[in-house]
């Protein structure tokens, strides 16, 4: 079975560009979380969608977007990139909403903002 | 609020010694915790978890992980360190608010020389 995906693999944009992230999660999974992993650091969680609400919401700025589809894959937006938002991007996986399911990581999108 | 503090950024141990990473919990309710595993250029992996099973908790690759209420500990053990063992560690609490998201420790860096 194919695991998460996720694409690009790497991403350069200058600042005050806007980004868009995809994630596609494992076959049968409902719920998609997204963190950020600045080099150096422990990821940090930005969203989670289930069922195509949000569920949750880390501490991210207006800035920061997502959504998902009825496929369940899922976007993440930033919108006028800033340095700091340099970052390793990792989409989660999960078989439902709630706080005891396994979480499937994808391997990530490097972005890089110049 | 959950929280981890893993204590050591940086351990280095010999091919075949024991490793011991180590890993301080907070949280105001039962917790689940994690142990996952980040290799370079990969996605990450889940070692362990504790879900107020057994006390004492067996993952892959020959890690386990014991669960100390008295000291909220979730130290990482492995009998002897293999050179594949070489990546970075992050000790996880879950939220159990709500969403399903996951808080990371700031990451131990495991090195094994030959």
């Amino acid at each position: 079975d194919a695991g998460v995906t996720q694409s690009p693999t790497h991403l350069i944009k200058t600042r005050g560009q806007q980004v868009t992230l995809r994630c596609s999660p494992i076959s049968g999974h409902k719920s998609v979380s997204w963190y950020q992993q600045v080099l150096g650091q422990g990821p940090q969680f930005i969203f989670q969608y289930y069922e195509k609400e949000e569920r949750g919401r880390g501490n991210f700025p207006d800035r920061f977007s997502a959504r998902q589809f009825p496929n369940y894959s899922s976007e993440l937006n930033v919108n006028a990139l800033l340095l700091g938002d340099s970052a390793l991007y990792l989409c989660a996986s999960t078989l439902s909403g709630g706080p005891f399911y396994e979480q499937y990581f994808g391997p990530g999108t490097r972005l890089t903002v110049t | 609020a959950q929280s981890v503090t893993q204590l050591d950024s940086h351990v280095s141990v010999s091919e075949g010694t024991p490793v011991l990473l180590r890993c301080n919990y907070s949280s105001s309710y039962s917790p689940s915790l994690f142990w996952y595993v980040q290799h370079p250029n990969k996605g990450l992996q889940l070692l362990l978890k504790y879900t107020s099973a057994a006390t004492l908790v067996k993952g892959i690759n020959g890690f386990e992980a014991e669960f100390k209420k008295s000291e909220t500990s979730f130290h990482l053990t492995k009998p002897s360190a293999h050179m594949s063992d070489a990546a970075e560690y992050f000790c996880v609490v879950a939220d159990q608010t709500g969403a399903n998201n996951l808080f990371f420790g700031t990451g131990t860096r495991l090195t094994v020389i030959p």
